[in-house]
Parts: structure tokens; C-alpha cells; sequence
């Protein structure tokens, strides 16, 4: 069955560092998607990609985030400056269509930041 | 703020008994309700979903869905221990938007 593919599975990082988190999405899927669930709460939207720009952002995604489809096969997510904070799974996920709304998630990365 | 809240639990059921994990949201405009199921430390899984009200089946889960309450729910036949996982509920919220707004979950313990 096919499945959204993740890596890292685990990542830390110094804080103000730089990091990149690697998706690939199901190949046929045209829409893309980041969330995050930092330890014990809820799973949170960050951002959707469509059509190689972002159709949607969270008041989460600030300045600070950055996604980009570098080919076409992954979808990446960028935090610049990494803050303690940001410490949480990163889930990426991917449906397949406009009418299509179910959501597939990857296994997610483990970001820690120290 | 537009709200999915559901109970923490733990739901603890016998293995065999119906599970019933309830969930109620904030924005009357919400079109699509998912249900997904998490295992500690691993990613969401979809289980189930449901656009209509009424009731929709998918072997051992039922999910209802009642928009005039804002209440959506999902029913477990049969539990078994490999139920075991927190089960979130997910609410998309108008037509348009992609975003899936998550509650807490509902965490569900089968006893064997």
C-alpha cells in the first residue's frame, strides 16, 4: 500500500540552527500538507501545498517556516532559527485530490532542539 | 478559536464490548469529519470519515454524525486489545479550506 515517507525519523538540533525535514508524499497525491503535535497536545495544521505554492498557513507558520516541492518527488519543510519550542513530530501528509479530502500522514520526524 | 474537544478518557471497555468515543466542534460550517486513530508515538492513522449526517459503516466502525448538535461519533464493535490507542477526532472546516482542525483524542483501553 502505497504511504507518505518521512526522514529523518529523528532529528537534533542546536538551537538557532537550521533544519530540514524530508517528505515524500503518495506519488499520485496533488495535495501536501505539515503539521506538528508537540509532546502531550494536540495535532496542529501548519501548512498546505498545491499546485507548487501554499494554498493555506497556520498563524503558526511564520517567517520562521519555509516548504518548498525541490522536484517531483519531495516536499521539504524548513525552520530557520530552531527555538526550544519547536521541539515536536512533525507529521507530513498528502491527499490525492480537490474532492478526495482524506488526509494520509507519514510517520512523522522527531524534532528535538537543544 | 474554532474548537473539536472529546473527552481525555481513559475509555477502558472490555475485549468484545462496544466502544463509543464522542466528539463535539464549535464551527457550524465544518463539512468533513475524520476519524483517526494513534498509537503512542506513532503517526495518525485514518480510520473513518463522514460528510453526511446519519451513520456511516466500515466493518467493526460506525461513525455518526449529527450537525444539528455539532456531535460526531465513533463506535467500535467487537474491541479488541489492538484497539488500544488514543482516537482523534479531525473537523475540516468549510469548503475551500484543507486544514483539518484536531481535538486532544480520546484515549480507549481494551481489557483483555
Amino acid at each position: 500500500e502505497p504511504e507518505v515517507t518521512q526522514t529523518p525519523s529523528h532529528q537534533v538540533t542546536q538551537m538557532g540552527q537550521e533544519v530540514i525535514l524530508r517528505c515524500v508524499p503518495i506519488s499520485n497525491h496533488l495535495y501536501f500538507y505539515w503539521y506538528r503535535q508537540i509532546l502531550g497536545q494536540k495535532v496542529e495544521f501548519l501548512v498546505s501545498f498545491y499546485n507548487n505554492e501554499i494554498s493555506e498557513k497556520s498563524e503558526i507558520f511564520d517567517d520562521q517556516f519555509s516548504v518548498e516541492r525541490p522536484d517531483g518527488s519531495n516536499f521539504t519543510l524548513k525552520i530557520r532559527s530552531t527555538k526550544l519550542e519547536d521541539s515536536a513530530m512533525y507529521f507530513c501528509a498528502s491527499s490525492e485530490t480537490y474532492r478526495d479530502l482524506r488526509a494520509f500522514f507519514g510517520q512523522g520526524t522527531r524534532l528535538t532542539v537543544v | 478559536q474554532k474548537e473539536v474537544e472529546q473527552n481525555s478518557g481513559p475509555l477502558s471497555v472490555p475485549e468484545g464490548a462496544i466502544a463509543s468515543l464522542n466528539c463535539t466542534y464549535s464551527d457550524r460550517g465544518s463539512q468533513s469529519f475524520f476519524w483517526y486513530r494513534q498509537y503512542s508515538g506513532k503517526s495518525p492513522e485514518l480510520i473513518m470519515f463522514i460528510y453526511s449526517n446519519g451513520d456511516k459503516e466500515d466493518g467493526r466502525f460506525t461513525a455518526q454524525l449529527n450537525k444539528a448538535s455539532q456531535y460526531v461519533s465513533l463506535l467500535i464493535r467487537d474491541s479488541q486489545p489492538s484497539d488500544s490507542a488514543t482516537y482523534l477526532c479531525a473537523v475540516r472546516e468549510d469548503t475551500g479550506r484543507r486544514a483539518l482542525t484536531f481535538g486532544s483524542g480520546t484515549r480507549l483501553q481494551v481489557q483483555p
